[in-house]
């Protein structure tokens, strides 16, 4: 059962480059790591997904380390529409699987003009 | 891109009501999908999750015979809120997977229902 810890909160400004890690410190071998954001009262968007060392896609880049005990979600030049809330979730994949989805409480990003 | 349709968006309805959410894949068969609870400022909570055909499997604390679940085709699930009151008024949220390999894809959410039972 991985459990997630993020920060609560952050703040930048707009045109700036924002990072907000994840730790996931009991992550088994079978997880990979899927990263979500959620404006008020929406359901959460798939931003990224990963499963070692990184990736990138038009939106963001997700870097793993070789350990895979934490990971770090890369925001390039955010802009006010980015405020929302980030949240990694630790998935076990497999037909069969029956690990528990547990989000953590998110990070809450605040993007200053 | 895959799009999961919810309905209705908002439901406002007096204490010992039963409403019906309903969650829908639009492009894609879902084979597993999940229903979701949060509260104001908090984080999402899983209630249970769904496989067409089977039964709903439900997170310990969640109510089966309160919150009936129904998955009857790849691309329907609903939720059921049996004589609501006004401690069930919350925000829920389903998504759905495709395919069986969980954690390759990921959850497809959709934009929630807003429960207000008074």
């Amino acid at each position: 059962l991985a459990k997630t810890t993020q920060p609560v909160s952050m703040d930048s400004y707009e045109g700036q480059e924002v990072n907000i890690t994840c730790s996931h410190n009991n992550i088994a071998t079978n997880d990979y790591i899927t990263w979500y954001q959620q404006f008020p009262s929406q359901g959460p968007r798939f931003i990224i997904q990963g499963y070692k060392t990184k990736v990138t896609n038009e939106v963001a880049s997700l870097f793993i380390p070789a350990d895979r005990k934490s990971s770090t979600l890369s925001l390039p030049r955010v802009s006010l529409s980015d405020t929302a809330v980030y949240y990694c979730l630790v998935e076990a994949f497999g037909s069969g699987n029956t690990g528990k989805l547990i989000f953590g409480q998110g990070t809450t990003l605040q993007v200053k003009p | 891109g895959a799009v999961v349709s919810q309905h209705p968006s908002r439901v406002i309805c007096k204490s010992g009501t039963s409403v019906k959410i309903e969650c829908r894949s639009l492009d894609f068969q879902a084979t597993t999908m999940f229903w979701y609870r949060q509260f104001p400022k908090q984080s999402l909570m899983l209630m249970a999750t769904s496989n067409e055909g089977s039964k709903a499997t439900y997170e310990q604390g969640v109510e089966k015979d309160k919150f009936l679940i129904n998955h009857a085709s790849l691309t329907l699930s609903t939720l059921t809120v049996t004589s609501a009151h006004p401690e069930d008024s919350s925000f829920y949220i389903c998504s759905a997977r495709e395919g069986k390999d969980r954690g390759r894809q990921p959850q497809h959410f959709g934009d929630g229902t807003r429960l207000s039972i008074l």
